[in-house]
């Protein structure tokens, strides 16, 4: 039962373009959503949040998008740097008990920026 | 500087063995957690803490067993380790109040021979 999902396995992209990274959920109690990057043998590394009382948050060049009647979010990264290659992790909290609590990771999505 | 640290960072072992990870975090949180990512990558809460108590058990056998001597330590003890097991296992912490994000260490990779 997969709560976040995020379809594409990995994403290529040329350097300076956009990436646009997707993340679906359908647990309705979800009400903030996150972006984790990750390098090989690292953890993840916090990236941007967005609460479901916005619909866009913006970090220098991370954007996130949330459309909360689709039940859908994404990240776009402009323009995308060699150094953006990484699994990027979609994350979502709900704001009650035990859902508080913890974070429902998606699949994740491999980035690769080509030179 | 690290923020949230564990160790070992490689731990191979034979089945049926006992073994501990230690996770410490050096950022003033209340809340930390333990999540498993399986061979598949999906990573998977399995313990909460918030103020050394237990918040969430994610249905984890209780060959698993979390300590939390204080709000900046959790330790993982596994008993009588299963193939099953072989995970990469991170440690995270957080404030527990609010949206607030969560800050993961590097991982401790588990391999059960």
């Amino acid at each position: 039962d997969q709560q976040v999902k995020q379809n594409s396995p990995s994403l290529s992209v040329q350097e300076g373009r956009i990436s646009i990274l997707n993340c679906d959920y359908t647990n309705s109690m979800f009400d903030y959503f996150l972006w984790y990057k990750k390098y090989p043998a690292e953890g993840p590394t916090f990236l941007i949040s967005i609460s479901s009382i916005k619909d866009k948050n913006e970090d220098g060049r991370f954007t996130v998008f949330l459309n909360k009647s689709a039940k859908h979010l994404s990240l776009h990264i402009v323009p995308s740097q060699p150094g953006d290659s990484a699994v990027y992790f979609c994350a979502a909290k709900g704001n009650s008990g035990g859902s508080n609590y913890k974070l429902t990771f998606g699949k994740g999505t491999l980035l690769t920026v080509n030179p | 500087d690290t923020a949230v640290s564990q160790t070992p960072k490689y731990l191979v072992t034979q089945m049926g063995n006992d073994k501990s990870i230690k996770c410490e975090q050096n950022l003033g949180h209340d809340t930390m957690y333990w999540y498993k990512q399986d061979s598949k990558k999906f990573l998977k809460i399995m313990f909460s803490y918030n103020n050394k108590e237990l918040i969430i058990n994610e249905t984890v056998p209780n060959r698993f067993s979390p300590k939390s001597p204080d709000k900046a330590h959790l330790n993982l003890h596994i008993n009588s380790l299963e193939l099953g097991d072989s995970a990469v296992y991170f440690c995270a912490s957080s404030f527990g109040v609010g949206n607030q994000p969560q800050h993961f260490g590097d991982g401790t990779r588990l391999s059960i021979l």
